[in-house]
């Protein structure tokens, strides 16, 4: 059964830092790209970040770049997403998503996981 | 890309059938024919699903009452015969470039 789950969100001040970690099961990790969605309370979805299948590319959204950086263990069958110098604008669910297709296919965005909650709060 | 969707709010009653509209500010056509679109629902309390990608392919599990079109920057989602299983937020989302960007959601309400 393919699964992802996410760990990690926190309650942590402005200026700090955090990873979030998300665990795959029951797929091949490596033939997959993933990414991290977030969405603030009562908000809609915002796209944080993308890393390709084979690692070769990392993408982010405008309002974490810079600061947040997408990674991945093989041997973990884990995802990361490090966030850096948080503000309170950060403060969301961050879900984790796979791609449906393998490698270069794409058929969208169709495995995701129940998400991870950070807020951000002096 | 900008991704802009209407209405923000739908109220539908069951076995009525209904329609989102999104708008995309540039084509999402790619060089090889496909359009880089794809719509996914978020029910209450859970995380978003996967609906509709390249315009118009259905994911697994979708029923054919769910069905997507559009041209290369306005796009729609049509559900017919509307259940209270729709009940939910549904949003577009363009795969074409990154950074991925998504509408701004609308709510569908069951009457």
């Amino acid at each position: 059964h393919v699964k992802v789950v996410e760990s990690g969100g926190d309650v942590i001040q402005p200026g700090g830092s955090l990873r979030l970690s998300c665990v795959t099961s029951g797929f091949n990790f490596t033939n997959y790209g993933m990414h991290w969605v977030r969405q603030a309370p009562g908000r809609g979805l915002e796209w944080v970040a993308v890393i390709s299948y084979d690692e070769k590319d990392r993408k982010y959204g405008d309002s974490v770049k810079g600061r947040f950086t997408i990674s991945r263990d093989t041997s973990k069958n884990a995802w990361y997403l490090q966030m850096n110098n948080l503000t309170e604008e950060d403060t969301a669910v961050y879900y984790c998503a796979r791609n449906t297709g393998k490698n270069r296919e794409y058929f969208g965005v169709g495995v995701w996981g129940q998400g991870t909650t950070v807020v951000v709060s002096s | 890309i900008l991704m802009t969707q209407s209405p923000l709010s739908l109220t539908v009653t069951p076995g009525e059938s209904a329609s989102i509209s999104c708008t995309s500010n540039q084509s999402l056509l790619h060089k090889n024919g496909h359009k880089y679109l794809d719509w996914y629902l978020q029910k209450p309390g859970q995380s978003p699903q996967l609906l509709i990608f390249l315009t118009f392919s259905r994911a697994s599990g979708v029923p054919d009452r769910i069905s997507g079109s559009g041209s290369g920057t306005d796009f729609t989602l049509e559900i017919n015969e509307v259940e209270a299983e729709d009940v939910g937020v549904y949003y577009c989302m363009q795969a074409l470039q990154t950074p991925r960007t998504f509408g701004q959601g609308t709510k569908l309400h069951i009457k």
